[in-house]
């Protein structure tokens, strides 16, 4: 299968600092990435999305990056609260309709 | 309704047992999904459905059964399951296709297989 890969696995962080989460993705087929936020006990969330023909898109306090030469994704928190300690994934979408390849995960831990 | 509801949310069984796990969502959705996510690990896909119809199996053992009575409805039929399938199984939903605008994930179905 696809590979989808994170950097690190675990990520902590003081209440108030920016966040990044890095993923790098092996297909350089793939045209569609999402970044989804998956909390203890719960189903994973979208969080933000890109295509493969921007290379930066901001949503509410979430940046995503994403540099093809190289293929890599990131994903940066501003402000990180209490809220945002979760395991992210990173998935690509690489050209099949319905199938997205998910990444390893990063945990975030953020410290009060 | 922008949800994916799932049910049971916990579930035990033993290896001899024949039971079923539910997900329905009212999104008008026309792409419904299985994923296993064992812990720790990220989601795996089982099965896509596509208008009703099987699309992608990835190669599951038959003892997972998938149905899709109607647009609204999934179900995972499980029988003589091991417990290496002991997992978290995910429904999602997507417009046609998951390439438009990712999926929608339920909570999820916590499965303890004894």
């Amino acid at each position: 299968g696809e590979s989808v890969g994170l950097h690190l696995p675990t990520l902590s962080v003081q209440e108030g600092d920016n966040s990044i989460i890095n993923c790098a993705y092996s297909n350089s087929a793939s045209d569609y990435f999402i970044w989804y936020k998956q909390e203890s006990g719960k189903g994973p969330q979208f969080i933000i999305d890109i295509r493969s023909n921007m290379d930066k898109r901001q949503g509410q306090r979430v940046t995503v990056l994403l540099n093809k030469t190289v293929k890599h994704l990131s994903l940066q928190i501003a402000a990180t609260q209490p809220g945002d300690s979760a395991v992210y994934f990173c998935a690509e979408n690489p050209n099949n309709f319905n199938k997205f390849y998910f990444g390893s995960g990063t945990k975030l831990n953020v410290k009060p | 309704d922008t949800e994916v509801t799932q049910t049971p949310k916990h579930l035990v069984m033993g290896m001899t047992n024949k039971k079923s796990l539910k997900c329905e969502q009212h999104m008008g959705h026309r792409a419904m999904y299985w994923y296993k996510q064992k812990a720790k690990k990220p989601p795996e896909l089982m099965f896509v459905y596509s208008y009703e119809k099987l699309s992608i199996n990835e190669s599951v053992p038959s003892r997972f059964s998938p149905e899709c009575p109607n647009s609204s409805l999934l179900n995972l039929h499980l029988h003589a399951l091991q417990p290496e399938d002991s997992a978290l199984y995910l429904c999602a939903s997507s417009q046609e296709g998951a390439g438009l605008s990712g999926y929608t994930f339920g909570s999820g179905t916590r499965l303890t297989v004894v």
